[in-house]
């Protein structure tokens, strides 16, 4: 398979915990997204990498997000002290520098509860 | 700022019937536009996207799109609509001059096919 993955798909944990998802993009593809949906709405922006370089995090939901692609290829979401308003889908995608105009290929997902 | 209208929450269609699913945008600039697909419990997956030329664009599993500028509509069709059609249906919009924005999603509108 080819396409984003990833990993876990789903994600129970207690409130306070920390968690940590992470996303493989599709092979070359320079750009790395992370988006974040809850039920009822549509996905909605929280930052992006260029390769290693993450060039929008003001998004991020609060400082206790945070995301890393530290070789240009894998990235991860880590969510600090998890909270109940975190639980939601969390979408990865990625696409091709080329252009403005690339669509970005999604991931099926995380989905995190806290409990 | 962008931001992408979809006026509908549910769109119930019987098979064979044609459909329209309704998008409006709002961008200072040129926007590129997309329609993405959502299955239960699944990442997005790219339906068509509108760049430049020709207003009506077509894409995957007989969708096609017609841009209006006009109007800043991309409202997306099928001309006899299956079963299988039913899932989430999100309209996405990126600035064309904006720089290094990433896409901007609507709501998303739930598409029912009934037999």
């Amino acid at each position: 398979d080819t396409g984003v993955s990833q990993d876990p798909r789903h994600k129970i944990t207690k409130r306070g915990q920390n968690v940590t998802f992470r996303c493989d993009p599709i092979s070359e593809h320079n750009r790395l997204y992370w988006y974040r949906q809850t039920l009822g709405q549509g996905p909605e922006f929280l930052t992006y990498f260029q390769n290693e370089a993450q060039l929008e995090k003001s998004r991020l939901l609060s400082d206790r997000f945070s995301a890393e692609r530290p070789k240009g290829s894998f990235s991860t979401l880590e969510i600090q002290r998890t909270e109940q308003g975190d639980s939601a889908m969390y979408l990865c995608a990625s696409s091709i520098l080329t252009g403005m105009n690339t669509e970005a290929f999604f991931g099926q997902g995380t989905r995190l509860t806290v409990v | 700022a962008q931001s992408v209208a979809q006026p509908e929450d549910q769109v119930n269609v019987a098979e064979g019937n044609p459909l329209t699913v309704k998008c409006t945008y709002s961008v200072s600039g040129n926007p590129y536009l997309f329609w993405y697909v959502q299955y239960p419990n699944r990442g997005l997956q790219f339906l068509l996207k509108y760049i430049t030329g020709d207003n009506l664009v077509k894409g995957s599993y007989g969708f096609e799109a017609e841009f209006n500028k006009s109007q800043t509509s991309f409202h997306l069709k099928k001309p006899s609509a299956l079963v299988s059609d039913s899932a989430l249906y999100f309209c996405a919009v990126r600035d064309r001059f904006s720089g290094n924005t990433p896409l901007v999603f609507g709501k998303g509108t739930r598409l029912s096919v009934i037999a």
